[in-house]
């Protein structure tokens, strides 16, 4: 059964970057026809979809965050990472990954709630 | 970007009832759609993709239709477990935005 966890820092100070990880086993990464995805939702909000990376490295990004965010992937730990840079307040959410096939978003992490404070 | 909207925002509804909630995109997808449902403290679980698969495991009182620019989610007979939040997603495209939800109480 494949599971993905994601884990990083729990609060980030204004102005400075978000970095979490998201690790998946049960699986490989590889899979030539699956993205791995960012989704994040503000406490009591929506979902919205970040962006997702292939294991070849290949990104896709949604544009409204596409100057401040980095995902990568490292085939050699199974895993991949999202780099939020220069966060507000509005970038306090639960941050969820997931993977992506021909059919949306099957597998979902449990989610990590990233506070924004100073 | 196309945008998605949903309808209602919310609804009440009692055991047993037919529940219809409804998406609509701002520009065609084709049938490049997906629902999820959320419970509190959980993460979404895809219910249906492609507008009107259902998932494997899902159980089969929940439907979906539609394609282009309007879609809808049926639960024909509904149950006390099936209270959440629900979510459409266009994934035709980059970004694979959702709608912004409707929340299903009994």
């Amino acid at each position: 059964q494949l599971q993905l966890q994601e884990s990083g820092p729990g609060l980030v100070r204004p102005s400075e970057t978000l970095s979490l990880t998201c690790t998946v086993s049960g699986g490989s990464i590889t899979g030539t026809t699956y993205y791995w995805g960012w989704i994040r939702q503000p406490p009591g909000k929506g979902l919205e979809w970040i962006g997702a990376v292939h294991y070849s490295g290949s990104t896709q990004y949604n544009p409204a965050l596409k100057s401040r965010i980095i995902i990568l992937v490292d085939r050699s730990k199974n895993q991949f990472s999202l780099k939020l840079s220069s966060v507000t307040a509005a970038d306090t959410a639960v941050y969820f990954c997931g993977r992506e096939n021909v059919a949306g978003i099957d597998y979902w992490g449990q989610g990590a709630l990233v506070a924004v404070s100073s | 970007d196309v945008q998605m909207t949903q309808s209602p925002s919310s609804l009440s509804a009692s055991v047993g009832d037919r529940v219809t909630i409804t998406c609509r995109a701002s520009l065609g997808i084709n049938n490049y759609l997906a629902w999820y449902q959320q419970k509190p403290a959980n993460a979404p679980k895809l219910l249906i993709s492609a507008a009107s698969t259902l998932q494997s495991g899902v159980p089969s009182r929940f439907s979906g239709s539609g394609s282009g620019t309007d879609f809808t989610l049926t639960i024909s007979s509904l149950q006390p477990e099936d209270v959440a939040t629900y979510y459409c997603q266009k994934y035709d495209s980059v970004p694979r935005t959702f709608g912004p939800g409707t929340k299903v109480d009994i």
